[in-house]
């Protein structure tokens, strides 16, 4: 079935540090869309991406979206702690409906 | 914005009882809902797809008796997890999607079971 990567799994930066998540699908995507989790929460959705080679920015955060749609990466400028949390970008293929596929998430943690 | 109520968000039972989950959209209507289980650390599976006035249709290898899930009406779906063991505590979460033109998925704030 499908695989939705994310690496790293953890990472820890101090506060004002750039932070990058990327992410790796076993197959092609109709789009991907990006949550994040805070400790002890529910994922709140961040962004959709659908064309190929799509870049979005919010703010300090930057989407990016592989040409071959298997891919794409979330950027964080200069952290800030409430940063915080896990981030998990979530696809979805052709054929499939609604249904998401998650990724197995990076969990960020910012100190100062 | 699309908002999704989920409760309870936690519950003790003993092992072999049943617990239901609420999942309701308070703004918005559902065809489709969406339960996920998620464990410590660990990303969010996919258990079954609610669909309002049908079967859930169930992912591979969660089982439809153990996990009964219903969708009555468009703005409610109920997840029941029956004859509950220790193995099933876990972090269960609901989602849905919001209106036309909204197309993350909103989802509710979990129900924590732990099963002793």
């Amino acid at each position: 079935g499908q695989q939705v990567m994310q690496i790293p799994q953890y990472q820890h930066v101090q506060e004002g540090e750039d932070f990058t998540t990327y992410c790796n699908s076993s197959t092609t995507l109709s789009n991907i869309q990006w949550y994040k989790q805070r400790p002890g929460g529910h994922p709140v959705f961040l962004i959709q991406l659908v064309k190929s080679g799509e870049v979005k920015k919010q703010k300090r955060l930057t989407f990016q979206f592989g040409e071959a749609k298997k891919n794409s990466s979330l950027h964080i400028t200069a952290t800030q702690t409430t940063d915080v949390g896990t981030y998990f970008c979530a696809g979805r293929t052709a054929g499939t409906a609604s249904k998401l596929t998650f990724g197995t998430g990076t969990r960020l943690q910012v100190t100062l | 914005g699309a908002v999704v109520s989920q409760h309870p968000s936690r519950v003790i039972c003993k092992s072999g009882t049943s617990v239901k989950i609420e999942c309701r959209s308070l703004d918005f209507q559902a065809t489709t809902m969406f339960w996920y289980r998620q464990f410590p650390k660990q990303s969010l599976m996919l258990m079954a797809t609610s669909n309002e006035g049908s079967k859930a249709t169930y992912e591979q290898g969660v089982e439809k008796d153990k996990f009964l899930i219903n969708h009555a009406s468009l703005t409610l779906s109920t997840l029941t997890v029956t004859s509950a063991h220790p193995e099933d505590s876990s972090f269960y979460i609901c989602s849905a999607q919001g209106q036309e033109g909204y197309y993350g998925y909103t989802f509710g704030s979990g129900t924590r079971l732990t099963v002793v």
